[in-house]
């Protein structure tokens, strides 16, 4: 049981290339997220899903796209990377949407850097 | 904006000494989770509280919540140098329920 795994670790973009930040849980779950984590700004939520094939806006979704199209995976794509966008990113699964108070289980992250 | 805020911000204590962090919200939740993060990881669920509870207990940690003051607390007793570490509380908004909001974060370290 590998849990939330992301991949990859470490990136670099120049501004304007595009890339796909992968995520996966093998748990089940039908709620997952991306979030992004800046210094003094907690954790802000990007996208987020309560099952296969639905997906919805967070706080801050400008510049991203998500997709889910099976329940194991859901991938972040940057369209157009921007300097703005460098951070921290985490994908986090649970069980069901936040209402039912389930805990969430959090990848290891993704460090990004758009120069 | 965010739902959460976590105060102090950092905080710095004797091992051995309790830690005590807050958290602030803005809308009705139906739950309040706190969050560990040591650095560079990611975070790890500590303990959850419901609205209809006011008060709970985990091991070492003790988490109470106000819904009239729309705030909630985390203790941690008897701390140790291992408890390093940034913690986040994370509400729910009760109205839309589908995301997680969480806080700036406190940042607690612990002087062996």
């Amino acid at each position: 049981n590998a849990g939330v795994t992301q991949t990859p670790k470490f990136q670099v973009l120049k501004t304007g290339q595009s890339m796909t930040l992968q995520c996966a849980q093998d748990m089940n779950h039908e709620y997952m997220s991306w979030y992004r984590q800046d210094p003094g700004m907690g954790l802000r939520l990007i996208h987020y899903s309560v099952g296969a094939g639905i997906t919805d806006q967070g706080e801050v979704p400008n510049g991203y796209n998500v997709s889910r199209s099976t329940t194991e995976d859901f991938p972040l794509r940057l369209l157009s990377a921007a300097p703005s966008q460098t951070s921290v990113y985490f994908c986090a699964s649970s069980l069901e949407s936040a209402t039912y108070g389930h805990e969430q289980f959090f990848g290891p992250g993704t460090r990004l850097t758009v120069l | 904006s965010q739902q959460g805020e976590e105060d102090p911000q950092a905080l710095s204590i004797q091992e051995g000494e309790n830690a005590t962090m807050n958290c602030s919200y803005k809308t009705s939740i139906n739950n309040l989770q706190w969050y560990r993060q040591n650095s560079g990881r990611g975070l790890v669920h500590l303990i959850l509280i419901r609205s209809n509870e006011r008060e709970k207990h985990s091991g070492r940690l003790r988490v109470t919540l106000d819904t009239s003051k729309k705030s909630s607390s985390l203790l941690i007793t008897a701390s140790r140098a291992a408890d390093t570490a940034s913690y986040f509380c994370a509400t729910d908004a009760s109205l839309t329920g589908n995301q997680f909001y969480f806080g700036t974060g406190t940042s607690l370290t612990v002087i062996p």
